[in-house]
């Protein structure tokens, strides 16, 4: 059965970074496109970004352009968000998506991780 | 940017009657609309794509309608776990993928 299994709780200090990790399993991890969505406590959804994890392309969202990395581990079926110069306001939970094929919507999550940015 | 806007921000319905809740796209999004629920403390589960076919796994009294700039989401009889935040989510034109700021769905 398709799992997408996060990395734990973060703590982090204003202008650290983090980096988020995601692990995919239970089908081909190079045919779907995965995303990244984040919560702020009692909040909405807000999407970050998309990896391609057949060829690694990427395209974020612009209020996050220069701050965030997503990347991918093929071998071991793992995609990755790193944010840096993280604030308060980073506070949230963030979540990994797989995208439906052929469909910007998200047939399977992540669990969800949530980045505490507290000094 | 696509900007999604839900209505009502909070719906108090009882079990067992039919639920309706809207969401406008603030321009075209064809039929390239999402819902998703959200329960306290998890992820998202996708209910409907393609702005009317639902999801694998989820009950017949879920239907999503609409094109272009109007959606619906109806609940056509509604258990008690139904109860919950919806959101819609338009993937027509992006970046950005871009959210509804959800209704809430209480028991009246």
């Amino acid at each position: 059965q398709v799992q997408l299994v996060q990395s734990g709780a973060e703590v982090k200090k204003p202008g650290a970074s983090v980096k988020v990790s995601c692990k995919a399993s239970g089908y081909t991890f190079t045919s779907y496109y995965m995303h990244w969505v984040r919560q702020a406590p009692g909040q909405g959804l807000e999407w970050m970004g998309i990896i391609n994890p057949s060829g690694g392309s990427t395209s974020y969202a612009q209020r996050y352009q220069g701050r965030v990395t997503m990347t991918r581990d093929t071998s071991t079926s793992t995609v990755y968000m790193e944010l840096s110069s993280l604030r308060s306001e980073d506070t949230a939970v963030y979540y990994c998506a797989r995208a439906l094929q052929y469909s910007g919507s998200y047939d399977y999550w992540g669990q969800g991780t949530l980045v505490t940015v507290s000094s | 940017e696509i900007v999604m806007t839900q209505s009502p921000a909070t719906l108090s319905v009882s079990p067992g009657e039919k639920a309706t809740l809207s969401c406008r796209a603030s321009q075209s999004v064809s039929s390239n609309l999402a819902w998703y629920q959200q329960k306290p403390g998890q992820a998202p589960r996708l209910l409907i794509y393609g702005a009317s076919t639902r999801a694998t796994g989820i009950p017949a009294r879920f239907s999503g309608s609409g094109s272009g700039t109007e959606f619906s989401l109806t609940i056509s009889s509604l258990q008690s776990e139904d109860f919950a935040v919806y959101y819609c989510q338009q993937y027509n034109n992006w970046p950005p993928i871009t959210f509804g700021q959800g209704t809430r769905l209480e028991i009246k």
